[in-house]
């Protein structure tokens, strides 16, 4: 099974910051990456696929890039409602497998 | 719209077996595939399973022995069975959906809780 290894686990930023938030894969995956997004109490919310394609609706302050083995979620100005908990999704190879996620607060 | 429900039994007995229902709207299931993805309190996401516009399946490797998913695509709904239930699978299980041109989840129901204890 391919592994998912985020980080920081914990991500303390203020508003109108640049966020970073890192997802490393144990093989090569093709750049078959999407990001998740769960605020508390909900379901996750799919953001980006396929490493850099904004899903719609999604605001355009957040993008992924990466290749390979190494990828990685920006949010070019943190606001307040993107409090949450970030997880990144591999689906190059089954079984399909998710990090354990970056929890983003708000400083 | 899209939508996604889960519904099941909230409670289930340790070596009992789980039966979660998913029913959707707004997609046909012989052009979209549905996914179960289950998260233990406070914990990550884990994906569990799939079921494709086809009729074919896939699991989770460390699932596999335990878990069986189907349709009734004229109802609109997918089943998950897990029989041998433990406390380790107490979590929240959603239902998703992945398009006909696409292999991950993008739509999810809001999850159902299950806690397996005696």
């Amino acid at each position: 099974d391919i592994q998912m290894t985020q980080s920081p686990s914990v991500l303390s930023a203020s508003v109108g910051d640049r966020v970073t938030l890192n997802c490393k894969a144990s093989q090569n995956i093709n750049k078959y990456l999407n990001w998740y997004q769960q605020k508390l109490g909900e379901a996750p919310k799919l953001l980006i696929y396929n490493t850099n394609n904004l899903q719609t609706g999604i605001p355009s302050r957040f993008s992924g890039s990466g290749s390979g083995t190494d990828y990685t979620l920006t949010i070019s100005s943190l606001q307040p409602e993107d409090v949450a908990t970030y997880f990144c999704f591999q689906h190059n190879s089954w079984p399909l497998t998710f990090g354990s996620g970056t929890k983003l607060e708000i400083k | 719209q899209v939508q996604l429900k889960e519904s099941g039994p909230g409670l289930v007995q340790p070596s009992q077996t789980l039966s979660l229902t998913c029913t959707v709207s707004g997609f046909s299931l012989t052009s979209n595939s549905v996914h179960w993805v289950r998260q233990p309190p406070g914990k990550g996401l884990e994906w569990v399973g799939a079921i494709w516009s086809g009729g074919s399946t896939d699991y989770n490797s460390a699932l596999k022995s335990r878990l069986s998913i189907s349709r009734d695509t004229s109802k609109s709904q997918v089943f998950l069975k897990m029989n041998s239930l433990q406390t380790e699978d107490t979590a929240i299980y959603f239902c998703t959906r992945s398009e006909y041109t696409t292999d991950y989840p993008d739509y999810w129901g809001q999850g159902v809780m299950v806690t397996v204890s005696s």
